[in-house]
């Protein structure tokens, strides 16, 4: 089975600064999805940015961007200028396209923004 | 759009009890996942369908946990009879099948088990 491991429990910054959060996956697929998604303290599961194998391009939406490395199995997220807002639970998450739709989630890392 | 609705938002039951949660998957969107959320185990999939046929229910602990889809449109989630180990955020998930990639969660139920 998949497996999609986080290996920072915690991670903080300072406001305006720049963090980057870890993630890496084991699987024998070749095309797949990966994905990063934010828990706020609200519980809401919100989707931040997906990427797909298949693309070399990094994935970027405005302050969040992803380094994706296949070869390596690596797609950390960075957060650039982070904001108060940006304080919560981030969740890598892999999806394979061709073995249905189970998606593999790590244990997340929580991120704290010091003002 | 009206998001993936979950009920209720909070449950608080006894032990022995029969818990039922709810889904309202987004219209349009023929998968659907259950999740269980908590400190020790993170986020684990239940149990998800296509078209509502469960299609991988490993994930259900046991058999007092049971899930069924009736329609395109609803979902149901029972402990039957619940445990306080069973205390955790239940999350739904919902997806297009063929073309969408990503789940779009619910609220989540804050269950939890005296």
């Amino acid at each position: 089975a998949q497996t999609v491991t986080q290996s920072q429990p915690e991670m903080s910054v300072q406001e305006a600064e720049t963090v980057t959060l870890s993630c890496t996956y084991d699987t024998s697929e070749s095309d797949y999805y990966l994905f990063w998604y934010k828990q706020p303290p609200s519980r809401q599961m919100i989707l931040v940015i997906r990427q797909e194998a298949y693309k070399q391009q990094n994935a970027t939406e405005n302050r969040f961007s992803v380094n994706f490395q296949k070869a390596a199995k690596s797609f950390s997220l960075k957060i650039s200028d982070s904001q108060l807002g940006d304080a919560a639970m981030y969740f890598c998450a892999y999806r394979g396209a061709n073995t249905g739709n189970q998606f593999y989630f790590g244990t997340g890392t929580s991120l704290t923004v010091i003002p | 759009d009206a998001g993936v609705i979950q009920s209720p938002r909070h449950e608080v039951t006894e032990m022995g009890q029969e818990v039922t949660l709810r889904c309202k998957p987004i219209s349009g969107h023929n998968s659907l996942f259950w999740y269980r959320q908590t400190m020790m185990r993170g986020l684990e999939l239940l149990i998800y369908f296509n078209n509502n046929v469960p299609i991988d229910d490993s994930g259900m602990p046991e058999d007092r946990f049971s899930a069924k889809m009736p329609n395109a449109s609803f979902s149901t989630l029972k402990i039957q009879p619940s445990e306080p180990r069973d205390s955790a955020v239940y999350f739904c998930a919902s997806k297009r099948q063929l073309t969408g990639n990503e789940q779009f969660f619910g609220p989540g139920t804050r269950l939890t088990v005296l």
